[in-house]
This record gives C-alpha cells, structure tokens and sequence, in this order.
C-alpha cells in the first residue's frame, strides 16, 4: 500500500523567509514519483514540482525545491522568500505502480499562512 | 490554467438524485483521472481512464461510474446521491498514465452539494 504523511496541519511563516513543509512516504516499490501541489483557498490544485525516486539531485523549480532523502523516505518541500501569495493547501502525493496504476496518493496537506 | 476544464463548476441537488459531471482533459493528454475531495476522506483517487478504456480504479463508490468518449472527454456519473457525497470533485489528465513521471494536471473542479 502507498501512504503520504504531512505532519503539519499549519504553518506561518513571516514574508520573506524561508519555510519546509515536512513529507513521509511509504511505499514498496522501488520505482516511483512525487510530488507537490498548492491548493489556493479558491480550490484549484496547482502542480509545483516532481521528485523521481532515482532522480541523484534535488528537484528545483524557481523559489520551489524539494529536500529528499530515500533513506529516511523524507521528500520536504522547501519554499524560499515566502510572499503572500504562497499561502495555501500544500499537498504532497506519491505515485506508484503498487496500487496497479500511477494514481497519486495524497497527504492530509498542510496549511501554510504567510504573515506580512 | 491548467489546460483542462470541467464542467459546472457549481451542483446543488437533493438526496436521491443522479448527477453528471464534465471533464475535457488537456489537449494531447490520453489519460483521464477523477479524484474526490471531501473534509473528512481528504483526496481519494476514484477511477483512471486512458484511451477510452478503464485502466484502474480506487475507492470508487458502486454509485458512481464514468466512461471515457472517442474524443477523450470523460464524465463522472454520481446517481442516488447522498449527504455524504458532497464534495469537491477533480478531474486531472497525464500524457500517458503510465510511469512515475506521470505528472497530472487538475482541472478547477466540481463543487457538489447535496441537500
């Protein structure tokens, strides 16, 4: 079975700084993605980065990275210079071929608050 | 914008009722996901197509069911509806659904109420 879990229900963190939104996964297979994603209070679920698991670097798109460690199947998202506008559902989701197709599986998610 | 669309964006409607949702994927995109967003079940996967063909299901009620049209647009189709099933429903599509690069890309969802 594939499982996400995000410790965090909330977060703030002040404008301008940065802020790692915490992801465990377990799953058995040996090939698999994941992934993040913000969902704004307007709901629409907006995709920010992937991490393959055979990928040897850590994922990076603009202010977005991603802190993965497989050992510890840790796959944190990291959020530099925070600005309003990152305040959101962050949902991290792992895709895999055990469940017998690469559907994702989702986190609770974690709110994140930007404080001015 | 995602590139994918669904429609209403919007569904009030009573206990018992049958309803059906929309989805257009993306152009190119082959694959067709539905995923159901509730405060108490989270983010579920409920049911894959690809290609017109059903490739793999999730906690998918026996309620429901959803096909796949030649043109590649899906509908989700929700009958005997109940409190419960009230909820924000997403469809997403991928190029391929298949690999663990299988980045999907979510349309802005339906909003369902059932009273």
């Amino acid at each position: 079975a594939q499982k996400i879990t995000q410790t965090q229900p909330g977060m703030f963190v002040q404008e301008k700084e940065a802020v790692t939104l915490d992801c465990t996964y377990d799953t058995s297979d040996q090939s698999y993605g994941l992934f993040w994603y913000k969902q704004p209070s307007s709901g629409e679920m907006i995709f920010l980065i992937y991490q393959g698991s055979y990928d040897e670097q850590n994922a990076t798109e603009g202010r977005y990275s991603l802190n993965f460690q497989k050992a510890r199947k840790s796959a944190n998202l990291v959020i530099s210079a925070s600005q309003l506008g990152d305040s959101a559902m962050y949902f991290c989701a792992l895709a895999a071929s055990g469940a017998g197709s690469y559907q994702l599986t989702f986190g609770k998610g974690t709110k994140l608050s930007v404080i001015p | 914008d995602s590139g994918v669309t669904q429609t209403p964006k919007h569904l009030i409607t009573a206990t018992g009722q049958r309803v059906t949702l929309r989805c257009s994927p993306r152009s190119g995109d082959l694959s067709v996901y539905w995923y159901q967003q509730s405060l108490d079940q989270g983010l579920q996967f409920l049911i894959q197509y690809y290609n017109g063909e059903e490739r793999a299901k999730g906690n998918i009620l026996e309620r429901f069911s959803a096909q796949q049209f030649p043109d590649l647009h899906s509908e989700l189709n929700l009958s005997s509806l109940e409190l419960g099933d009230s909820a924000l429903y997403f469809c997403a599509s991928s190029s391929n659904g298949a690999g663990e690069r299988n980045e999907q890309f979510f349309g802005p969802g339906t909003r369902l109420t059932v009273l």
